[in-house]
């Protein structure tokens, strides 16, 4: 049970270019979310997922396009980068969905700094 | 306003001492209340939940004031382990709803 992983750890982008993060959970969770993270600023929610083929914006959601396919994963891709989106992005997943306490889980997070 | 805001730290403390954190929320919808610990360059853990009650976790002790929307986290006999960034969290009554975090606040123990 590895929990919440996330491809790759680092990634060095230059301007313009596009990439794709993925992260997959095995813990069978309806619920995915992608925050980033930058220095003062606490993490904060790009897109999320409340089930496979569903996505919804957050509180950052430009720049950014997500896809869940599989309920397993959920990628969250760059366009085109650019230097405001050097960041580290962290997914979470959670179970179950409705209120309560659910606890969300987290992937040890990826590196991304735009040139 | 932030939604979520919290003491803006560092702390820094000896071992042994007893040390609080603050937090205070914005949003009367928030339904659910967190402290995460998050380590240097590391992804958040979840700490433990927040009651209306008070709840208790071995050394660690929160609190949550619904009126004021305030929520607080006590550190006893700190360890140097604790060292870390608690992250203070929120989320809202809405289904599906992600977490709102605070910027966390930094503790480091020194023996």
């Amino acid at each position: 049970n590895a929990g919440v992983t996330q491809t790759p750890k680092f990634r060095v982008l230059k301007t313009g270019q596009s990439m794709t993060l993925l992260c997959a959970q095995d813990m069978n969770h309806e619920y995915m979310y992608w925050y980033r993270q930058d220095p003062g600023m606490g993490l904060r929610l790009i897109h999320y997922s409340v089930g496979e083929g569903t996505t919804a914006k957050g509180e950052v959601p430009d720049g950014y396009n997500v896809s869940r396919l599989k309920k397993q994963n959920f990628l969250l891709g760059l366009e085109s980068a650019a230097p405001s989106q050097t960041s580290v992005y962290f997914c979470a997943s959670s179970y179950p969905p409705a209120g309560g306490t659910d606890t969300q889980y987290f992937g040890p997070g990826t590196r991304l700094t735009v040139l | 306003r932030k939604e979520v805001e919290q003491d803006p730290g560092p702390f820094n403390v000896p071992e042994g001492a007893t040390v609080a954190f603050n937090c205070t929320y914005s949003n009367s919808a928030s339904q659910s209340f967190f402290w995460y610990r998050q380590d240097c360059r590391k992804e958040p853990k979840l700490l433990m939940s927040v009651y209306s009650s008070g709840n208790e976790d071995g050394r660690f002790t929160a609190q949550l004031n619904r009126a004021s929307q305030y929520i607080s986290l006590l550190i006893r006999d700190s360890k140097l382990s604790d060292s870390a960034t608690y992250l203070c969290v929120v989320k809202l009554r809405q289904a599906g709803t992600a977490l709102i975090f605070g910027k966390g606040t930094t503790l480091s123990v020194s023996s």
